[in-house]
């Protein structure tokens, strides 16, 4: 059974930095892309970004409102997806859900779907 | 990158089928076959219901289908049961190499 299992949650103020994990379990984590999305209280879902297999170099796509302040790593030994969130802003109060790119090597390099989500882990931003 | 646009809310009786609309551009939902559906029920953590258009995971139940039409997507629930109502959101590979999901639709069974 695929499990995501998010932590590193909690509040933060305004500028600072904050770091979310996800550990998988239950599939070769390395074959799969991950991506992070999040839920503003009340509001719809919005993806945050993603980063693809090893096979596909590891690289990484941001949306346009976290580029340039969050950043997504992995470590394949340890099965663990990271979220480096710096310059925290009040607008990044969400609870943030990691999430497997369906489909695997054989999909291709792109996030097409999401077939795995973690519980969910909350983060606020404020002062 | 601008989220598909889909109805706030659709309502239906059980026993009746309702189509849920999200409606992108060609840079997105109309330029590639990468559109899927997540239902959110209350509390809970999204869940695939259909990738790719108009596939289905193992266990989603048939009542459950995707289709595509130039730039809008539809999902379409038959057969409506109570514990089909949540919120339904599709989402779509972009022209970017990102992602963009949709506004999100609530689902009232009456």
């Amino acid at each position: 059974e695929v499990q995501l299992v998010e932590s590193g949650g909690g509040l933060a103020q305004p500028g600072r930095s904050l770091r979310l994990s996800c550990t998988a379990s239950g599939f070769i984590f390395g074959d799969y892309g991950m991506s992070w999305v999040r839920q503003a209280p009340g509001k719809g879902l919005e993806w945050v970004g993603f980063i693809r297999s090893k096979a596909y170099g590891g690289r990484t796509e941001y949306a346009a409102s976290v580029k340039g302040r969050f950043t997504i790593s992995r470590d394949d030994s340890k099965s663990i997806a990271y979220l480096q969130m710096n310059s925290l802003k009040t607008e990044d109060t969400a609870v943030y859900y990691c999430t497997r790119v369906g489909g695997g090597y054989s999909y291709g390099p792109r996030v097409g779907y999401l077939d795995s989500w973690g519980q969910g882990n909350l983060v606020t931003v404020s002062s | 990158q601008s989220a598909l646009t889909q109805p706030a809310s659709v309502s239906g009786s059980p026993g009746q089928s309702i189509t849920i609309s999200c409606t992108g551009t060609s840079s997105d939902v109309g330029g590639y076959n990468y559109v899927s559906w997540y239902q959110q029920e209350a509390g809970k953590a999204p869940k695939l219901m259909i990738y790719d258009v108009s596939n289905r995971p193992s266990g989603v139940s048939n009542r459950f289908s995707g289709s595509k039409s130039g730039n809008t997507a539809s999902l379409t629930i038959s057969g409506l049961q109570a514990d089909d109502e949540a919120d339904y959101y599709c989402s779509s590979y972009t022209i970017s190499s990102t992602c963009v999901f949709g506004t999100g639709t609530k689902v009232t069974v009456l």
